[in-house]
């Protein structure tokens, strides 16, 4: 069970938007900033939006970060097919051991 | 080019010992902090545990899921990063990133490495 909680799944067709949630808490999202990583099929992870909303050079606008209390989203427009791939929330934990907390995981899929 | 390579994976016995290298390139190593994260198969991102830079008296912190049993350490000199993994359960099956962080708090996972697999199993 992870601490921070995302949908499973997610799907979309090309040219589609679509959105990720991850929702946490007071310890985490409400006091820290969110970033995302993308995981592509066999690869690590990559540093997709830091800071809540701040993109790395070289992650395409497609690609966008929000962050709202203890929730977080992330937004996919003009969804193209290399985008398929599994994407992670991940915030810092202020509880009594201070740890880096990830969401479970979406899988994102380009129908 | 950021490069993060690890090494020694492989299999090893419940209650055996492992320990993993990182071999950083590219960056300033000595300024970053460390970190380990590992994944399970199928399963989605663990953090192990961090390294902080020498400003930050090479402080270390872990998971409680393997405080004690694991030791992060470092040595700028080689610009490497190093777990040692002791009584090793089935459960630390995964694996094994080695990631440069940005020396401030809250700071993002930056760069990963390709990842080495620890298989834990009789």
């Amino acid at each position: 069970q992870s601490v921070l909680t995302q949908p499973p799944s997610a799907s979309g067709t090309p040219g589609q938007r679509v959105t990720i949630s991850c929702s946490g808490s007071s310890s985490n999202i409400g006091s820290n900033a969110v970033d995302w990583y993308q995981q592509l099929p066999g690869t690590a992870p990559k540093l997709l939006i830091y800071n809540d909303n701040q993109r790395p050079s070289g992650v395409p606008d497609r690609f966008s970060g929000s962050k709202s209390g203890t929730s977080a989203s992330l937004a996919i427009s003009g969804l193209q097919s290399e985008d398929e791939a599994d994407y992670y929330c991940a915030a810092w934990d202020d509880s009594l051991n201070a740890h880096v907390v990830f969401g479970g995981g979406t899988k994102v899929t380009v129908l | 080019e950021v490069q993060l390579v690890e090494s020694g994976g492989g299999l090893v016995q419940p209650g055996g010992s492992l320990r993993l290298s990182c071999a950083a390139s590219g960056f300033t190593f000595s300024d970053h902090y460390m970190d380990w994260v590992r994944q399970a198969p199928g399963k989605g991102l663990e953090w192990v545990g961090r390294i902080k830079n020498k400003a930050n008296s090479y402080t270390t912190e872990c998971a409680a899921s393997v405080k004690g049993r694991f030791i992060i350490s470092r040595d700028d000199s080689k610009n490497s990063l190093y777990l040692q993994m002791n009584s090793l359960k089935t459960e630390d099956t995964a694996v094994y990133y080695c990631v440069s962080v940005p020396s401030y708090y809250g700071a993002p996972f930056q760069d990963w490495g390709q990842g080495t697999l620890v298989t834990v199993s009789s």
